[in-house]
């Protein structure tokens, strides 16, 4: 069965130095990857996904993940943190081969919050 | 584009009364998605529905039924409600994922604003 782990319910960064986000996923083959961020009061919105390819991925934000096969790892990065970029973070994965029954699963969210 | 979108964004129900949350795309996907979220549980898939006409049960689909009324909306109704069901719902679409170049794309899944649901 397929599963996420975002093995911290908060993570807390002062502005202006790099962040970290943890996700580590179980899935039959290779996977799907995806993260998504969640302001407050708001949907989720589509921050970057990994397909194939190269190991690091860039998205929105300024926000990059890196694929790590070896450590079923797909963290999420950013070089210099901004307040704005506090929020509620989810990590996703789907097997990569396709069928009806194959779906999305999210993990339990990771809470960022940046300091001033 | 509006995107994805669903009303009410709040209700407050009392046990045992019934309702329907709408959603609808206009982003021309063909699957669509109702989830929950629940504090410290991330987001759970109640019902899906990969393409108009068909509709299949997720991981907690007790207490829920849908209805794909036409490849734009997917409504989601709790015919009697207990206060289980008291969280936030999500609706979200995608693109069906399919075959290209020898692999299936991917299926980015576009979400709404969410309806804050409260059951007394």
């Amino acid at each position: 069965a397929q599963s996420v782990a975002q093995p911290e319910d908060q993570v807390n960064v002062a502005e202006g130095n790099p962040l970290t986000v943890k996700c580590t996923y179980s899935v039959s083959g290779n996977p799907y990857l995806f993260w998504y961020v969640q302001y407050p009061n708001r949907g989720l919105q589509f921050l970057l996904k990994y397909i194939t390819g190269d190991n690091l991925v860039k998205g929105s934000y300024g926000f990059e993940a890196e694929f790590n096969k070896s450590q079923t790892s797909f963290h999420l990065k950013k070089p210099s943190a901004l307040v704005s970029d506090s929020a509620l973070y989810f990590c996703a994965v789907r097997p990569y081969f396709y069928s009806s029954a194959s779906k999305i699963i999210f993990g339990s969210g990771t809470r960022l919050s940046i300091r001033p | 584009n509006a995107g994805v979108t669903q009303t009410p964004k709040f209700q407050v129900l009392k046990t045992g009364q019934s309702m329907t949350l709408q959603c609808a795309q206009d982003m021309n996907h063909n699957s669509m998605y109702w989830y929950r979220q629940d504090p410290g549980m991330g987001l759970r898939l109640i019902y899906y529905s990969a393409s108009e006409g068909t509709t299949d049960k997720g991981e907690v689909p007790n207490g829920y039924n849908v209805s794909r009324l036409n490849k734009r909306e997917f409504s989601l109704r709790l015919e009697s409600a207990a206060p289980s069901q008291t969280s936030v719902y999500f609706c979200a679409s995608s693109q069906k994922p399919r075959l290209a170049g020898g692999k299936h794309t991917t299926d980015t899944q576009y979400f709404g604003p969410g309806t804050r649901l409260t059951v007394l």
